[in-house]
């Protein structure tokens, strides 16, 4: 069965702390994703990485970095964290020749 | 990427088909459906796409109409657990199949 995996379900940190949320992916996927998701504004695309050491900026990349030095882990930083970086992370990963995209369980990270 | 139009909800009864509906007008000819659903607390999870032909596989059957400008998910016996929001994508096939999320419609099946 597929998987993809995240470091935590629940994270609290503190405003102006390093954050890394990790991802894990077992299907040796080229594609890997991270959202964020806010009531009353979907599921928004930070970042996504087509290859090892490769990313592109999503929709809403202010405030986040990324890092991918390994195939099967994608990691989202806040390099500085913020209150408005309060919410669901999701990743996600896929193959190259299809849109059919695997989700994690998600990180509810609040920011306090 | 076309963008989507869905419902903001819907209620179903249990044992009953949904019939969850999408309009994409703007829809080009290498662009493809894509449904995907979201269940309380937990990430996407896919459920079917398609091009032009109808689809259908263990979880639901995808209509497209002719012209391609909207389409129809339909759950054929809808059970408690298929509650969820669900969400209508176009996109082309290419590119790093990034995706876009609309709003979605949420679905409530009752008993």
């Amino acid at each position: 069965d597929v998987k993809v995996t995240q470091s935590s379900r629940y994270l609290v940190k503190r405003t102006g702390e390093k954050v890394f949320l990790e991802c894990v992916q077992d299907m040796d996927h080229e594609n890997m994703f991270w959202y964020r998701q806010d009531p009353g504004l979907g599921l928004r695309l930070i970042y996504f990485s087509y290859d090892v050491k490769m990313k592109e900026k999503g929709d809403i990349p202010e405030g986040y970095s990324v890092s991918r030095e390994k195939k099967e882990r994608f990691s989202l930083i806040l390099e500085s964290a913020s209150t408005n970086q309060t919410s669901m992370y999701l990743c996600a990963s896929t193959r190259t020749d299809t849109y059919e995209q695997y989700f994690g369980p998600g990180t509810r990270l609040t920011v306090t | 990427d076309a963008k989507t139009t869905q419902p903001p909800s819907m209620d179903c009864a249990e044992g009953r088909a949904a019939n969850l509906p999408c309009n994409h007008s703007t829809i080009s000819g290498n662009e493809y459906v894509y449904w995907y659903r979201q269940i309380h607390s937990q990430g996407p999870q896919y459920i079917i796409h398609g091009l032009k032909n109808n689809e259908t596989n263990e979880m639901a059957s995808l209509i497209i109409t002719e012209d391609r400008k909207s389409s129809t998910l339909i759950l054929p016996h809808a059970t408690l657990r298929d509650t969820a929001v669900y969400y209508c994508i176009v996109a082309f096939s290419g590119g790093y199949n990034k995706l876009i999320f609309g709003a979605g419609t949420r679905l409530a099946v009752h008993p």
